[in-house]
């Protein structure tokens, strides 16, 4: 199993900009998640999903758009990037159920907005 | 919203050296995971611990949820435990998790 991975590793986009990070796992997870990263800061959760055709907000949702499709993507989308969203972006998953289990990250992806 | 709190923000040891590392969290929770951060940035499961102690090679973990903390032992540390150290807490549905502020440890030969 590749895990989860994430596309791409790099990004620098201008203010204003949209793109689309990528979050696959192979795993047949439910549950995938979405956080960010701030320097000298944890993780925070931006949008979340426990299956195929629902998502949820998290703590910091606002400026990024969610959809998930199939159970094994998971795109967080920028409309119009900004500053401010500049940092590192990590997806996870988890089988999803009672108990809870542990979640399994993805690499990260770095962005830089300027 | 739940506040999860990690002790000591810094941390410097010698190589050999063993340490604990705190997390507190004021509300009751579902459940509790450490991670490694290393200095890549890669985010690594340490240990998933509701409750009770949990041993990994020179690492521990004791959750005691009716106290609300959690400690991770590192004992006779490398210089390869460097990174920073999360707690982070299970709350509500969806498998959501609340990270702590972290611990950066710097292991020095």
């Amino acid at each position: 199993n590749a895990g989860v991975t994430q596309t791409p590793k790099f990004q620098v986009l201008k203010t204003g900009q949209s793109m689309t990070l990528q979050c696959a796992q192979d795993m047949n997870h439910e549950y995938m998640s979405w956080y960010r990263q701030d320097p000298g800061m944890g993780l925070r959760l931006i949008h979340y999903s426990v299956g195929a055709g629902i998502t949820d907000q998290g703590e910091v949702p606002n400026g990024y758009n969610v959809s998930r499709s199939t159970t094994e993507d998971f795109p967080l989308r920028l409309l119009s990037a900004a500053p401010s969203q500049t940092s590192v972006y990590f997806c996870a998953s988890t089988p999803g159920g009672y108990p809870v289990e542990t979640q399994y990250f993805g690499p990260g992806t770095r962005l830089l907005v300027l | 919203g739940i506040q999860v709190e990690q002790s000591p923000p810094d941390l410097i040891l010698q190589e050999g050296a063993n340490s604990t590392l705190r997390c507190n969290f004021s509300d009751s929770v579902n459940n509790l995971q450490w991670f490694h951060q290393n200095p890549w940035g890669q985010l690594i499961n340490l240990f998933y611990i509701p409750s009770g102690t949990k041993q990994n090679g020179r690492l521990s973990a004791t959750t005691v949820a009716t106290e609300r903390y959690s400690l991770l032992y590192i004992s006779s540390s490398q210089t390869t435990d460097s990174g920073v150290y999360f707690c982070a807490v299970f709350t509500g549905g969806g498998n959501k998790l609340t990270f702590g502020t972290g611990t950066q440890l710097k292991v020095e030969l």
